[in-house]
C-alpha cells in the first residue's frame, strides 16, 4: 500500500533562516505531488504541484520553492523565511491516470517563524 | 472556471441525528467531486468521491455523499452523527484543465457534533 511521509511534524525557525521540508511517497511510482500551506486551521492554498522529476508548477509568487530531486521526494524549501511563512504545510500525492485520481495526504509539518 | 462554495463555516448537531454538510460546485464539463476530512493538528483524509454512476456515493466511516446535477450539489451525509465525527471537512473539485490533478477546495465547513 502508499503511505507519504512529511517531516519535520513541527518546526520553530527565526525570521531569516532557511527553511527545508521533505516529503516522500512510498508504494507508487511517477506520482503527482502537491505542497499546500493551510493558515488559520482553514483554507488550503496550493502552492506547487509536479507532474515529475525536476517539473515543478508555482501556483503562487511567494518566498518558497519547490524541487522534485527524485520521483518520489518533494522538497519545499526558502533561503530566507519571513513571519507570513508560519502555517501548516500539507504534501499530497496522487496517480497520473486521469481526473478520478485521489490526493491522499500527508501528515503535515506545523511551521512557527518568531 | 471551475469553483467550489461550502456555504456554511459550521454546522452544529446532536450525537444521534442526521447531519449534512453542504456544497456546491461550478464546473466546465464533467464533475469529480470529492470529500476529505481533516482532524486538528492532521492531514486531510479522504472521504469519498464522484466521477460517475449511481447520484448517491458510499464512503468511509457511514458517510455518503449525493451528486445533483441540476442543482450543483455534492452535500455529504450521515444517518446517524457520532461525537467523534466532529472534525473539519472540505468539498473538492479537480481542475479539469490539463492533466496536473489539481484540486480545487472548498473554505471547509466545521462540523460539531454535541453529546
Amino acid at each position: 500500500s502508499q503511505t507519504i511521509h512529511q517531516w519535520p511534524a513541527t518546526l520553530v525557525q527565526p525570521v531569516g533562516s532557511p527553511l527545508s521540508l521533505e516529503c516522500t511517497v512510498e508504494g507508487t511510482s511517477n506520482p503527482n505531488l502537491y505542497w499546500y500551506r493551510q493558515a488559520a486551521g482553514r483554507g488550503l492554498q496550493l502552492l506547487f504541484y509536479s507532474v515529475g522529476i525536476g517539473q515543478i508548477s508555482s501556483e503562487v509568487p511567494q518566498n518558497l520553492s519547490a524541487s522534485r530531486p527524485q520521483d518520489r521526494q518533494f522538497i519545499l524549501s526558502s533561503k530566507k523565511l519571513l513571519l507570513s511563512d508560519s502555517g501548516f504545510y500539507l504534501c499530497a500525492w496522487s496517480g497520473d491516470r486521469g481526473l478520478g485520481e485521489t490526493q491522499y495526504f500527508g501528515p503535515g509539518t506545523r511551521l512557527l517563524v518568531l | 472556471a471551475q469553483s467550489v462554495a461550502q456555504p456554511e463555516d459550521q454546522v452544529n448537531v446532536a450525537e444521534g441525528n442526521p447531519l449534512t454538510v453542504k456544497c456546491t460546485y461550478s464546473v466546465s464539463g464533467n464533475p469529480y467531486l470529492f470529500w476529505y476530512v481533516q482532524y486538528p493538528n492532521r492531514g486531510l483524509q479522504f472521504l469519498l468521491k464522484y466521477i460517475t454512476g449511481d447520484n448517491l456515493v458510499k464512503g468511509s466511516y457511514g458517510f455518503e455523499a449525493e451528486f445533483n446535477k441540476s442543482q450543483t450539489s455534492f452535500h455529504l451525509k450521515k444517518p446517524s452523527a457520532l461525537v467523534s465525527d466532529s472534525a473539519l471537512y472540505f468539498c473538492a473539485v479537480r481542475d479539469s484543465a490539463g492533466n496536473t490533478g489539481k484540486l480545487i477546495f472548498g473554505q471547509g465547513t466545521t462540523l460539531q457534533v454535541k453529546p
